[in-house]
């Protein structure tokens, strides 16, 4: 059965670092991996996503690398804002058509 | 443009009250999830359809039907409302048919509240 596990469940850093999130999946047969970001009481927004095929993926001030053999997952974000503070939370999709199964997140702070 | 869009935004009834849930998205996706976020924050699959047909139905009780009329809609309706049905429900699409990555997109939500 997939789990997938983000450590650690709170972060907060001064404005200006860079930070790097970690996520762990337990079965390395997946499809895709997918980041989102989750600000308070609103929905989800869609960071990156990297297919099985794929190693890492870039979006600005972001990068999601992948290690599938390894189960792991990383989310760098160089540079941090106050605007950065969030929930983000790691998914897998184990097959293309398949649910995709989320970790309880980290929520972010950017101290100003 | 909202991509996926869900109404209501926030509903408050009571318990053993009907209500339902509607999703739509403008994508021209394929594929259609219902998601649930209890108060530990903690996202869950309920269902998904795909080109109208259930293909995922996790163990959520018979008083959660999903209805899809078209490939665009995904609602969901809640018989005999109780307390635990208090959550955030998230709706979801991707495209998971030949060419497609499942990147699902979300909605803004909807906050049930039972009372």
């Amino acid at each position: 059965k997939q789990e997938v596990t983000q450590i650690p469940a709170a972060l907060s850093v001064p404005e200006g670092e860079n930070l790097v999130l970690n996520c762990s999946f337990t079965d390395s047969a997946i499809y895709n991996l997918q980041w989102f970001r989750q600000d308070p009481g609103k929905g989800l927004t869609s960071l990156l996503l990297i297919q099985s095929s794929q190693r890492e993926q870039t979006s600005g001030r972001l990068n999601a690398s992948l290690d599938k053999s390894s189960g792991r997952s990383t989310l760098y974000i160089a540079a941090s804002q106050p605007g950065d503070s969030a929930t983000y939370l790691c998914a897998v999709t184990p097959g293309r058509d398949d649910k995709i199964i989320f970790g309880k997140g980290t929520r972010l702070h950017i101290l100003p | 443009d909202t991509a996926v869009s869900q109404t209501p935004k926030y509903l408050v009834t009571q318990m053993g009250n009907d209500k339902s849930i509607k999703c739509e998205q403008n994508l021209g996706h394929d594929t259609m999830y219902w998601y649930k976020q209890d108060s530990k924050k903690f996202l869950k699959i309920m269902f998904s359809y795909n080109n109208k047909e259930l293909i995922i139905n996790e163990t959520v009780p018979n008083r959660f039907s999903p209805k899809s009329p078209d490939k665009a809609h995904l609602n969901l309706h809640i018989n005999s409302l109780e307390l635990g049905d208090s959550a955030v429900y998230f709706c979801a699409s991707s495209h998971t048919g030949r060419g497609g990555v499942n990147e699902q997109f979300f909605g803004p939500g909807t906050r049930l509240t039972v009372l």
